[in-house]
């Protein structure tokens, strides 16, 4: 059972349009971050939320933290070809067992179509 | 600041063969961690290092794995005895702090085990 569920695990959409990428769990975080990857590559970190509620934006990214920090939204408005990748979501000490043990989810893939 | 890196980069080995890795983390980092990502997943928790100490290490890491941070600055991680489900992309990161920390990750090694 995958602590940390990431929807949806594929994307294909055309350039100029929204998405919305979610992370849900049964268990608290006492952070979330979203990382993207390319291939062959690390992930890179994008965002850290910490506060329940937290919303923070990149640019186009905008990134929400669940007010009972079991959940998280990354939305990508007007998507550029350059956007594609592999999109983590990755939690830090779930239900307060671990701090620094990152829970992460399937991972999303993003295609964006010129 | 030049990041994580890691080396080699790339290395494929025979089954049954020794193989080692090493991490070298941002350098005012105190908390050094090892993942390993299988392809279409998300990576998964190996072990981690606060200073030259390992706190906690994950069930899949088996007797045939060891990791060190001998003087708590770059960190080695041996696998012995190598078999093809050991094949994956084995990732570093590195903190700071004692508890919450967003963690920046390495390039990776890929490691193919024929």
């Amino acid at each position: 059972t995958q602590l940390l569920e990431q929807s949806p695990q594929f994307l294909s959409i055309q350039e100029g349009e929204n998405l919305t990428v979610y992370c849900n769990s049964s268990s608290v975080f006492s952070s979330l971050q979203w990382y993207r990857q390319e291939p062959g590559e690390g992930p890179v970190l994008l965002v850290t939320v910490v506060t329940g509620g937290e919303v923070k934006k990149l640019k186009r990214l905008t990134f929400q933290f669940g007010d009972a920090r079991k959940d998280s939204s990354l939305h990508i408005t007007a998507a550029q070809p350059g956007d594609t990748g592999l999109y983590l979501c990755a939690g830090d000490n779930a239900g307060g067992t671990s701090y620094g043990k990152l829970t992460f989810g399937q991972g999303t893939i993003l295609t964006v179509h010129p | 600041d030049t990041g994580v890196s890691q080396n080699p980069r790339h290395k494929i080995t025979k089954r049954g063969q020794n193989v080692t890795f090493r991490c070298d983390p941002i350098s005012e980092h105190n908390r050094l961690y090892w993942y390993r990502q299988t392809l279409g997943q998300g990576p998964e928790f190996l072990t981690y290092f606060q200073n030259e100490a390992q706190l906690e290490k994950s069930r899949l890491l088996s007797d045939r794995f060891s990791a060190e941070r001998p003087k708590g600055s770059f960190s080695t991680l041996e696998i012995q005895r190598t078999e093809q489900g050991d094949s994956a992309m084995y990732l570093c990161a590195s903190s700071w702090g004692h508890t919450q920390g967003t963690q920046y990750f390495g390039p990776g090694t890929r490691l193919l085990v024929l």
